[in-house]
This record gives structure tokens, C-alpha cells and sequence, in this order.
């Protein structure tokens, strides 16, 4: 499979739980993106790696959500003393500088 | 916040009918990409149009641009029930795509 792959595909968590998700890029690709959608709504850019940098953090990604890319391949995000407002999806994407981006099948996140 | 936003919010139409979506945006931009999202899954990138750019054609989608008006359409012909998702419009302000800001999309339903 050479698109861009999510793990885990749903996860459910309680108040005050700390969460980590993964997105496996497209192998050439050296952007790496991650946004969050809550129903209804259309994706909200939450924060961007070019290579193993983050280059730029939304105001959205509070001091609670930490994202890394070690090496410039797979990254993961956590969560960490997860909210009910933190009930979303959260979707990856991964692109070539100019190109267009493609999206992972997401991670639901649901905190109760 | 969302850049903009799709109209219609929803559109129910027959199998074989055209579907026409229109997205209004803020600020100057780059490029606009149209997104399919089937229910509760990751998004397909459609089409991505350039700023100077006016229309483009990619199957039975035509999307049109015009940045006078902030204003984009997008164009299904010949629908088909498998097209039924919600379809979202995102625009990005540099050739780097960094930064995708979405609209609300809008729903589409084609019954057979």
C-alpha cells in the first residue's frame, strides 16, 4: 500500500488519559501535515514537518498536543490529559514540496 | 477558523443530473483544491486549480476560478450515486501547500 497510513483507526479514552496516534507518509514524500476535524466541519491545520522540522504550530495545538517526526518518516502526535473537547478526527497528510497532499483514512478520537 | 465557505450546504440530486458547488474564500491565495470525503473517512484530493488559473477539467469534474470574486465552482456531470460525499474546497496561500485552510463543505447526495 503506498498511501498514507494512520494508526489506530478509532481510539476511545477517558477524561484526563494521554493518547498517541501515528501516520506512516508516502515513502518519497518530505511534508508531513496534520489537521483535525470535528463533525460538520471542514479540516483545521493543526501543524506542518518539512523533514524532521516542525515548521509551523497552530494556535489550536495547545501546550497539551506535542507532534514529532524523528528521521523524516512516520510522526506521531499525542495528547496528552485529553478533554472531551479533543473528540475528533484527526486526519494526516503528506505531500512534495508543490504538490498536492494525500490524506490518511484518519484517527477518531473519542474522550469520555 | 474556516477560510470560507461551500454553497450549498446540502444538495439532493438524481442520478445523471449535474452538481454544481461554489466556494467563497477571504484572502488572496495561491491555489484551490476541491476534496471528496466519503462519510466518516479521510479525504481524496479531486482537482487543484493555480491562482492564474481559470478553469480545468479532470474527468466529469470542471472546476472554475475566479479570484476577483474570491470565488470557486465545482462542476459534476453526469452524477452518479457512488458520488455521493461531502465535497470541500481548501485553499493554500503559498506554492508549498503548508497550510491548507477548508470551507463546510457541502453535502451531496445523488439517489438512483
Amino acid at each position: 500500500d503506498t498511501g498514507v497510513s494512520q494508526d489506530p483507526r478509532h481510539k476511545i479514552t477517558k477524561r484526563g488519559q494521554n493518547v498517541t496516534f501515528r501516520c506512516d507518509p508516502i515513502s518519497e514524500h518530505n511534508r508531513l501535515y496534520w489537521y483535525r476535524q470535528t463533525l460538520g466541519q471542514g479540516p483545521e491545520f493543526l501543524t506542518y514537518f518539512q523533514n524532521e522540522a516542525q515548521l509551523e504550530k497552530s494556535r489550536l495545538l495547545s501546550d497539551r498536543f506535542s507532534a514529532e517526526r524523528p528521521k523524516g518518516s512516520f510522526s506521531t502526535l499525542e495528547i496528552q490529559r485529553t478533554e472531551q473537547g479533543d473528540s475528533a478526527m484527526y486526519l494526516c497528510a503528506s505531500s512534495l514540496a508543490g504538490e498536492e497532499a494525500f490524506f490518511g483514512q484518519g484517527t477518531r478520537l473519542t474522550v469520555v | 477558523s474556516q477560510q470560507g465557505e461551500e454553497d450549498p450546504q446540502a444538495l439532493s440530486i438524481q442520478e445523471g443530473e449535474n452538481a454544481t458547488m461554489n466556494c467563497s474564500y477571504k484572502t488572496s491565495i495561491n491555489n484551490l483544491q476541491w476534496y471528496r470525503q466519503n462519510s466518516g473517512r479521510g479525504l481524496v484530493h479531486l482537482i487543484l486549480i493555480r491562482s492564474n488559473e481559470r478553469e480545468k477539467h479532470s474527468g466529469r469534474l470542471r472546476v472554475t476560478l475566479d479570484t476577483s470574486k474570491k470565488s470557486s465552482s465545482l462542476l459534476i456531470t453526469a452524477s452518479r450515486a457512488a458520488d455521493t460525499a461531502s465535497y470541500f474546497c481548501a485553499t493554500g496561500r503559498d506554492t508549498g501547500f503548508q497550510k491548507l485552510v477548508f470551507g463546510t463543505g457541502t453535502r451531496l447526495l445523488v439517489s438512483p
